[in-house]
């Protein structure tokens, strides 16, 4: 089935310690998403792609990057993870950025820091 | 700025009940989208229903249905004929139509339990 995937589901890091979580999708979608959803709190896009075009948000902290290699993949880096970054972070793709553009959504990466 | 509110955090149903999940938003645009999310315990959010906010009729999906009150801004989701698989957090959300790159603002969700 087409479908987004993360990996890994769950993933510990030390505090300070760069890490690095994974998206890829085979609905071919042009856009991808990543969004951090805290405890009791709602998702947050932090920024997305359109094919090469990288679009931040512009609350996002410098800590949080991001790369698309290709139209499969695309990675969130946090280069110094703090306490605060302990959360649950999802991955959303559409085929477009208009409203008609339904986002999937996969199961997301819940992140701890040690 | 748009912002969504859900403010009860947990609600319970009895299965075959019904129940309904209660959402406010703010916005001063006139044209945009509401949408309801169904995110299951460690599986991936779905899509559940949207209204379009020019279109008055309330949308239906199934045991899914919606009262918008457009003036109120207020935007419910009523599950009819509760199942046990209907256990999950769900989230409303908003997203105005103008601009190309506009975005989904959800509200803080509600967690749905459904008793057997």
């Amino acid at each position: 089935d087409a479908m987004v995937i993360q990996n890994p589901r769950y993933q510990v890091t030390q505090f300070g310690k760069p890490v690095t979580l994974s998206c890829s999708q085979t609905l071919n979608h042009n856009v991808m998403y990543w969004y951090q959803q805290k405890s009791s709190q709602a998702p947050k896009l932090l920024f997305h792609y359109y094919d090469k075009d990288f679009n931040n948000e512009a609350d996002t902290p410098d800590n949080f990057q991001s790369r698309r290699p290709n139209t499969s993949f695309c990675f969130l880096d946090i280069r110094s993870p703090g306490l605060g970054d302990a959360a649950m972070y999802l991955c959303a793709t559409s085929q477009g950025v208009g409203i008609y553009n339904e986002q999937f959504f996969g199961p997301g990466t819940r992140l701890t820091v040690l | 700025a748009q912002t969504v509110t859900q403010s009860q955090p947990e609600m319970s149903v009895q299965e075959a009940e019904t129940v309904t999940l209660s959402c406010t938003y703010d916005t001063s645009e006139s044209d945009y989208y509401l949408f309801w999310y169904k995110q299951p315990p460690s599986r991936q959010m779905i899509l559940v229903i949207r209204q379009e906010a020019y279109k008055q009729q309330n949308a239906t999906e199934n045991r899914f249905s919606v009262n918008f009150q457009k003036a109120a801004k207020s935007f419910s989701l009523k599950i009819s004929d509760s199942q046990l698989g209907d256990a999950a957090m769900y989230f409303c959300a908003y997203r105005r139509t103008t601009g190309a790159n506009s975005k989904l603002t959800f509200g803080k969700g509600i967690t749905l339990s459904v008793r057997p």
